[in-house]
């Protein structure tokens, strides 16, 4: 398997425009996470979902961001406008989990947002 | 809520040590415990997780334990290596929700 795989790596963009962010899970994980890591915070999680539905939002720092999946093959995190201190790097991982609980949990390479 | 901590949070080292790294964590009803390893600019590798009804987990030079009823797990790594220099961390969950620690940056000296 690919691995989760993330794009783009590397965005750069100025405030104000919008952002989006896109994941693709490993085969057969029914659980998607998406993390903001900065030096300040370390980890957060923003968004989980489990078999494509929200779960949890309650990391997600306000009305400007917002996730999807569609389908159990991809998601996109997506922010709008942009601000300078959104900028960090962002990671979706995913993982098979049973019974509520998270299994071994697989992140992708992370996409580098800087907003200007 | 789940608390993981990690103590040291830098460690350095001469090649052809073994390295020890800790992890404590508040809440023993955990169901697993997973250690990444994380290189700069880079996304988490994982590279062990431990079931809660494990007691150790090994895989080449890297062997992790896990005591839940003192909180604790330990990440042992045989005769470092220059590459082994990266930042370690570990996560246990709390149903869906990993608590991660602040992790364990190693540098192993040639």
């Amino acid at each position: 398997d690919a691995g989760v795989i993330q794009s783009p790596r590397h965005e750069v963009t100025e405030m104000g425009q919008e952002v989006t962010l896109r994941c693709k899970p490993i085969s057969g994980h029914n659980s998607l996470f998406w993390y903001r890591q900065t030096m300040m915070r370390g980890l957060e999680l923003l968004i989980y979902f489990n078999n494509n539905v929200p779960i949890d939002d309650s990391g997600m720092p306000e009305d400007r961001f917002s996730a999807k999946m569609p389908n159990a093959s991809f998601s996109t995190l997506k922010i709008q406008p942009s601000e300078p201190r959104d900028s960090a790097v962002y990671f979706c991982a995913s993982s098979f989990s049973t019974s509520g609980y998270t299994g071994e949990l697989f992140f992708g390479e992370g996409s580098r947002l800087t907003v200007l | 809520k789940q608390e993981v901590t990690q103590i040291p949070a830098a460690l350095s080292v001469p090649e052809g040590e073994n390295l020890v790294l800790n992890c404590s964590f508040t809440d023993s009803a955990i169901y697993n415990l997973q250690w990444f390893r994380q290189d700069p600019g880079k996304g988490l590798t994982s590279l062990l997780l431990i079931q809660s009804s494990q007691r150790e987990q090994t895989s080449g030079r890297l062997n992790a334990s896990l005591d839940k009823s003192s909180g604790r797990s330990t990440l042992y790594i045989a005769a470092s290596q220059p590459g082994d220099s990266a930042t370690y961390l570990c996560a246990c969950p709390n149903d869906y929700k990993l608590s991660f620690g602040a992790g364990t940056t190693v540098t192993v000296r040639a």
